[in-house]
């Protein structure tokens, strides 16, 4: 258990309006990532970070934003939510390099009406 | 580019029968492989990895998998099926290459369900 917290859990918005996301984990691991996960998809990467201050896209980032001011914390903001940013989004941490083994939070529940 | 396929997005087996869950994959480098799995209304948890020790992979709750680079494969097997196992699978690549982006590429997942 890499304890990552999510909040919200679930959350109702509409169309146009801002929305954070908030990943916080207590294991100091320092790379950190935000997924998406739909239907017939999988789980695509959005954003991730590899140190404080320090974040990359992913393969769907389109409409997304990301930032990582302290260790323990990432944060995601949808900044004009879209029905197709209806979702589940996992936040992951892991400590290391080199296998990419994953920890998961579980999960946030987005509805855009 | 590195990728995973998953073939059957919907697997039923009766209780007590083999499972087998099929992913085949595409990397450019010697990949690490990985099986998650995922109850309902929960995040994902890892099954078993494999790491370029044993081609033979063991897991938790009985559950192995094979590496075979030939045929690029990493198919989940279990030898009988319980209850429990009713989920979602999902494999995974990752390239692994030590500069901070080790992002794991998953396939689209397939959801194993247990005749009683």
């Amino acid at each position: 258990d890499a304890g990552i917290t999510q909040s919200p859990r679930h959350k109702v918005t509409e169309t146009g309006t801002p929305v954070t996301l908030r990943c916080h984990q207590t294991e100091n691991h320092r790379y950190m990532y935000w997924y998406r996960q739909d239907p017939g998809h999988g789980l695509r990467l959005i954003h991730y970070s590899y140190g404080v201050k320090d974040t990359d896209k992913g393969e769907v980032s389109d409409g997304y934003s990301v930032s990582r001011s302290k260790t323990e914390d990432f944060l995601l903001t949808l900044e004009s939510a879209t029905s197709s940013q209806t979702s589940v989004y996992f936040c992951a941490t892991h400590a290391w390099t080199g296998t990419g083994e994953l920890f998961f939070g579980e999960g946030s529940r987005l509805t855009v009406l | 580019a590195q990728s995973v396929t998953q073939l059957g997005s919907h697997v039923s087996v009766s209780e007590g029968a083999l499972v087998l869950l099929r992913c085949n994959y595409s990397s450019s480098v010697p990949p690490y492989l990985f099986w998650y799995v995922q109850y309902p209304n929960q995040g994902l948890q890892l099954l078993l990895k494999y790491t370029s020790a044993a081609t033979l992979v063991k897991g938790i709750n009985g559950f192995e998998a094979e590496f075979k680079k030939s045929e690029t494969s990493f198919h989940l097997t279990k030898p009988s099926a319980h209850m429990s196992d009713a989920a979602e699978y999902f494999c995974a690549v990752s390239e692994g290459t030590n500069f901070g982006n080790e992002k794991l590429t998953f396939g689209t997942g397939t959801r194993l369900t247990i005749i009683p």
